[in-house]
């Protein structure tokens, strides 16, 4: 049950796009549509964006978007805004019933 | 507005135990599953149980398997996590978490609402 694995940091300037990237294996990201992405902003507790590899959760934005292909999931910010700057997770079902997270994305608007 | 508030949190020494609850309110209890996820210090998020809507199913990772137990009591809409054999590598805030799936078992889709947490620490 190892952690996905997350880039440490992204970052961008307002009105870009940044992407993302959440590796895992054949054992939970590759092989289970139950991918969900959370935005968590300090001090807060984490919240919804993304679930079922690219749905949305209501009341979210649709500059957040999210795809997978193979073993990776992404997630895509658009039109980069300043309250956008959290720590983003990624999670995925795993084999024998269990839950898996990612390390956590910095993601800093420049 | 759904609402979730956990407590029982607090300092222990290692091999302690500790229950924690979490109080739920304005959503049909028992129909989602509930879980815990818990956050040490300036690390990541760390899933750490999950019992099905109708309490007959639990989930656990490795870390914490033969250590914790899940429970709900669906006529108080409380969820418990009884912590045994407490490390210091337990320490953490943690946070009780509603399933966005309302089939009662399926939870790795998601979780939609978040309490706020409460810290446990554990001293060695």
């Amino acid at each position: 049950q190892s952690a996905l694995t997350q880039p440490a940091s992204v970052s961008g300037s307002p009105g870009q796009s940044i992407t993302i990237s959440c590796t895992g294996t054949s054992s939970d990201v590759g092989t289970y549509k139950s991918v969900s992405w959370y935005q968590q902003h300090p001090g807060k507790a984490p919240k919804l964006m993304i679930y079922d590899v690219d749905k949305w959760p209501s009341g979210v934005s649709s500059r957040f978007s999210a795809s997978k292909s193979g073993n990776t999931a992404s997630l895509t910010i658009s039109g980069l805004r300043t309250e956008d700057e959290a720590v983003y997770y990624c999670s995925s079902q795993a084999r024998r019933s269990t839950l898996v997270f990612g390390g956590g994305t910095q993601v800093t608007v420049l | 507005e759904v609402q979730l508030v956990e407590s029982g949190g607090g300092f222990v020494q290692d091999g302690e135990s500790l229950r924690l609850s979490c109080a739920a309110s304005q959503f049909v209890f028992n129909t989602y599953a509930m879980s815990w996820v818990r956050q040490a210090p300036g690390k990541g998020l760390e899933w750490v149980s999950t019992v099905s809507g109708r309490g007959d199913g639990t989930y656990y990772p490795d870390s914490v398997k033969g250590r914790f137990t899940i429970s709900r009591d669906n006529f108080k809409n409380t969820v418990y996590l009884q912590m045994n054999n407490l490390r210091a590598e337990d320490t953490a805030l943690y946070y009780c978490a509603k399933a966005f799936d309302d089939s009662g078992y399926t939870y790795e889709r998601g979780f939609d609402f978040w309490g706020q947490g409460t810290m446990v620490t554990v001293s060695s």
